[in-house]
């Protein structure tokens, strides 16, 4: 079955810099690929998504990349703000799977001040 | 549109105890997902429904954990009796589930603690 790593566990960055989170996959028939922010008592809300027919998707300050070969996609945040601290989860999934999401362990992100 | 609720948001019981767990999806969304999400793990599906139909409730204990979805709107997720292991936080889902439209639909969860 599908297996998704997500590196690191903790990030932290100075508030306008850069954020690179990273997950591999092992399932080649995966083909759905979004990532998740969760933020303490809220529900988590999808930011961003990706399907293998592409390599990269950008909305304002988050991009995601997807690397279909070496099976790893990541997630780019730039000039980070404060309200960017927060856990965010990556999953992958498909069609053949009734697109279930298999989920990445987290990383949380503090953004300094 | 209002979101995914989800009662109680914390639970404290002890071990061999029952708990239930409520769940209102977003109306109209025919999927309805329980995860469990251990600390600092991600969610781990527990089943599936379609309407009120199960898609997969292959990694539900079944042994000691039921969930059903009468009407195909809200749902329940029920433990009996509770072990240790099974203090995490259980999150509802719901989806549209049409393929050009995947997104999820998170509630706020309830923290579960059994002692």
């Amino acid at each position: 079955g599908e297996n998704v790593e997500q590196h690191p566990s903790t990030l932290s960055v100075q508030e306008g810099d850069s954020a690179v989170i990273k997950c591999t996959y092992s399932d080649s028939a995966s083909n759905y690929f979004p990532w998740y922010k969760q933020e303490l008592g809220k529900g988590s809300q999808l930011i961003i998504d990706i399907r293998s027919n592409v390599g990269e998707k950008k909305d304002q300050r988050i991009a995601v990349t997807l690397n279909k070969t070496a099976k790893h996609f990541s997630l780019h945040i730039t000039e980070t703000q404060p309200e960017d601290s927060a856990v965010y989860f990556c999953a992958a999934g498909g069609v053949d799977s009734n697109y279930q999401l298999i989920w990445g362990a987290g990383t949380k992100l503090i953004i300094k001040p | 549109e209002a979101g995914v609720a989800q009662s109680p948001r914390y639970k404290i019981i002890e071990k061999r105890q029952s708990v239930a767990f409520w769940c209102n999806p977003i109306s109209g969304h025919a999927t309805l997902y329980w995860y469990q999400q251990i600390l600092g793990q991600g969610p781990k599906l527990l089943i599936q429904f379609q309407n009120n139909g199960v898609v997969d409730d292959s990694q539900l204990p079944k042994d000691r954990f039921s969930a059903e979805r009468l009407k195909g709107v809200d749902s329940t997720l029920k433990i009996q009796p509770a072990k240790l292991e099974d203090s995490a936080v259980y999150l509802c889902a719901s989806s549209q589930m049409r393929l050009a439209n995947n997104e999820q639909f998170f509630g706020p969860g309830t923290r579960l603690t059994v002692l």
